[in-house]
């Protein structure tokens, strides 16, 4: 079946640095990328929707300029957290649209 | 309004018992998906059962079954015969229209299975 997957499982950070999330489909073409981020004991939030060759559609109250989205190829989408800070420490997880949903094993953010 | 809602925080079963998971859902929309989901404590989204609007039957896959009310907007998830590995956060999400659409979650319930 479909897989994606997700690099870094986890990763620490200093503050005002910048955090790389990969997601890659191993055996099939991603057309269309979803990236959410979980905190503890709380539901998935959608960040954004990226479509491959264009420019990611942002949810209301998401900094675009904080949270990068790159879908240069149908196999790679990456979303870059910029200058982070202790706030944006949270699970990131990215799903891809297949005929249902395949997600990845997602990331765990933590900003020190 | 929430398009997703799932009023049960957490819930607790005994091994090998039966246990309900409900999940309302709203939307406009006459072509609609309803997923389920397990999370376990490592993060990873287990696909567990699909329903779609359209579906005249339950859907069932092993232990997991979906109790769908389309009148009432339900779509409630049956685990049959408990086990301690189905101890995770359950999420009920939601497609709107046919494709291409994001999947929207409820908050999710946190389920314990007792030995």
């Amino acid at each position: 079946g479909a897989v994606v997957s997700q690099h870094p499982s986890w990763v620490i950070c200093k503050s005002g640095t910048s955090v790389k999330i990969e997601c890659r489909s191993l055996d099939f073409q991603a057309t269309t990328m979803f990236w959410y981020r979980q905190f503890p004991k709380q539901s998935l939030m959608l960040m954004a929707t990226s479509n491959e060759g264009s420019k990611a559609t942002y949810e209301q109250g998401v900094e675009k300029d904080k949270f990068l989205i790159n879908h240069a190829s149908l196999t790679l989408s990456t979303l870059t957290v910029t200058s982070a800070h202790p706030e944006d420490s949270s699970f990131y997880i990215c799903s891809a649209r297949t005929p249902g949903y395949t997600f990845g094993s997602g990331t765990r953010l933590t900003v020190v | 309004a929430q398009k997703i809602t799932q009023t049960q925080p957490g819930m607790f079963v005994q091994e090998k018992e039966a246990v309900t998971l409900d999940c309302t859902y709203d939307t406009s929309d006459q072509s609609y998906g309803l997923f389920w989901y397990k999370q376990p404590s490592s993060g990873e989204m287990i696909f567990l059962i699909y329903q779609g609007s359209y579906d005249e039957q339950n859907a069932t896959e092993g232990r997991y079954s979906l109790n769908f009310q389309k009148a009432r907007k339900s779509a409630n998830l049956v685990i049959s015969a408990s086990q301690l590995g189905d101890s995770a956060m359950y999420f009920c999400a939601m497609r709107e229209g046919t494709s291409g659409s994001r999947l929207t979650f409820g908050e999710g319930t946190q389920l314990t299975v007792n030995p």
